[in-house]
This record gives C-alpha cells, sequence and structure tokens, in this order.
C-alpha cells in the first residue's frame, strides 16, 4: 500500500441498502477526513478525525457515519441510502501537527450511485 | 457564511500563460492551497500560501493578498496535459478547508 487507498472504486446501489465506503492510509498521518464532490460544487466535507478515536461532524454529515478505531482506517458507513447520496466521495489524510500548512493527500475516489 | 469564488471555465492556448483568480471570504485565515484534479481521478497538491507574495514552483506560481482576500494561480508554458480543473481552498479558523468549486482550464494546440 502506498498513500491512500479506497474501496470499492465505485458501486451502484439501491437505496434503502446500507453501504460502508472503505479508506486506508500508510502515511502515519493523524488526520483523515471524508468529502463528497459533485458537479458544479466545491469539495464538501462530510466527517473528520483528528486523531484515532475522535471524530467531528463536516458541513453535509446528514445520513453518513464514521468510525476511527486507529490511525490508519477511516470508513464511512451510509446507513440507508438516497438518491440524494450519489456521489463521488474522496477520502483524504494530513499531518495535522503541521497546522495551518498540513497539506491534504486524497485517495483515488469512490463514484457512488443510489437508485 | 463562507464562500470561495473562482470562474467555472477558462480556455488558454498550448505555450501560452494563463491566470486563474480565486477570492474568498471565511472566518479566519491559516493558509490558501491551489490543487490540480484531472478528470475522473483525485485532487493533488500545487502550492501553498500563507503570507502575501508570490510562491513560485517551476511553471506554476501562486500569489495571495490577505487584505484583499484574493489569490491566483499562474500557469506559464502551458503544455496539453495542464488540462484539468484548478480548486482553491483556504483553511479557516477552526484549521477546515473551506473548497472553491474549481476552474476548468481547456487548453488549445
Amino acid at each position: 500500500i502506498a498513500g491512500i487507498t479506497q474501496a470499492p472504486t465505485s458501486q451502484i446501489l439501491a437505496a434503502g441498502r446500507r453501504m460502508t465506503l472503505r479508506c486506508t492510509q500508510d502515511m502515519r498521518h493523524n488526520a483523515m477526513y471524508w468529502y463528497r464532490q459533485d458537479l458544479g460544487l466545491g469539495l464538501r466535507l462530510i466527517h473528520y478525525s483528528n486523531t484515532a478515536g475522535t471524530t467531528g461532524k463536516g458541513e453535509v454529515p446528514d445520513g453518513y457515519s464514521v468510525s476511527r478505531a486507529n490511525t490508519d482506517d477511516f470508513p464511512l458507513t451510509l446507513a440507508s441510502a438516497v438518491p440524494s447520496q450519489t456521489s463521488v466521495y474522496f477520502c483524504a489524510s494530513s499531518d495535522s501537527t503541521s497546522g495551518g500548512a498540513a497539506t491534504q493527500y486524497f485517495g483515488p475516489g469512490t463514484r457512488l450511485t443510489v437508485l | 457564511g463562507q464562500n470561495i469564488d473562482q470562474p467555472t471555465e477558462m480556455t488558454a492556448t498550448e505555450g501560452a500563460i494563463v491566470q486563474i483568480n480565486c477570492t474568498y471570504q471565511t472566518s479566519g485565515f491559516n493558509g490558501l492551497f491551489w490543487y490540480q484534479q484531472h478528470a475522473g481521478e483525485a485532487p493533488t497538491f500545487l502550492s501553498y500560501n500563507v503570507l502575501d507574495g508570490l510562491e513560485e514552483k517551476g511553471r506554476f506560481s501562486s500569489f495571495l493578498s490577505r487584505s484583499k482576500g484574493y489569490s491566483y494561480l499562474l500557469l506559464k508554458e502551458l503544455q496539453m496535459k495542464d488540462s484539468a480543473s484548478y480548486l482553491c481552498a483556504v483553511r479557516d479558523s477552526n484549521y477546515q478547508l473551506i473548497w472553491g468549486a474549481g476552474t476548468k482550464l481547456i487548453i488549445k494546440p
């Protein structure tokens, strides 16, 4: 593993189903993030984690949950998917001890379609 | 509210220079980032500015004026591979990144 990986690459999901998007990083970054990207909109933060064992809500957290049991993994769960959750989902990580200069590094993304 | 404004789309010619502007209104300021995103791919880091002035990195330069809430990304000697979206993001007082919608840059031969 090098950097950040996400799985699956893409998924078509029936509305009402539960889905977990996986994210793993091997850079030992303390902070991790989940964003969604929709056409014409900027990246929007769903949830974040500043360190293992802690999580926080971003701009658009409703319908999503996260956990951070260890440094490397940060799964995102949709408890009951709805069509408005159709989007491209990016996981990112950063070494937040760099303060304002901390650069976020992104995984390749998961393209999710909810029908 | 917090707001990042960038042009939606720009077109330029191979070999030329293009300037992509970004204006921002955020609660606090802890730095401004530029990312490049090719279609279907993840954003990748280009530059970071926290102090006023110009940061040069090869063909790419980024400028910041904190008093004006303004930044630009300057791309010189454009190549076809520079066709991509360019994302401006500001780190706010909570140290979260606020993202613009991105500028799609089209390079013509």
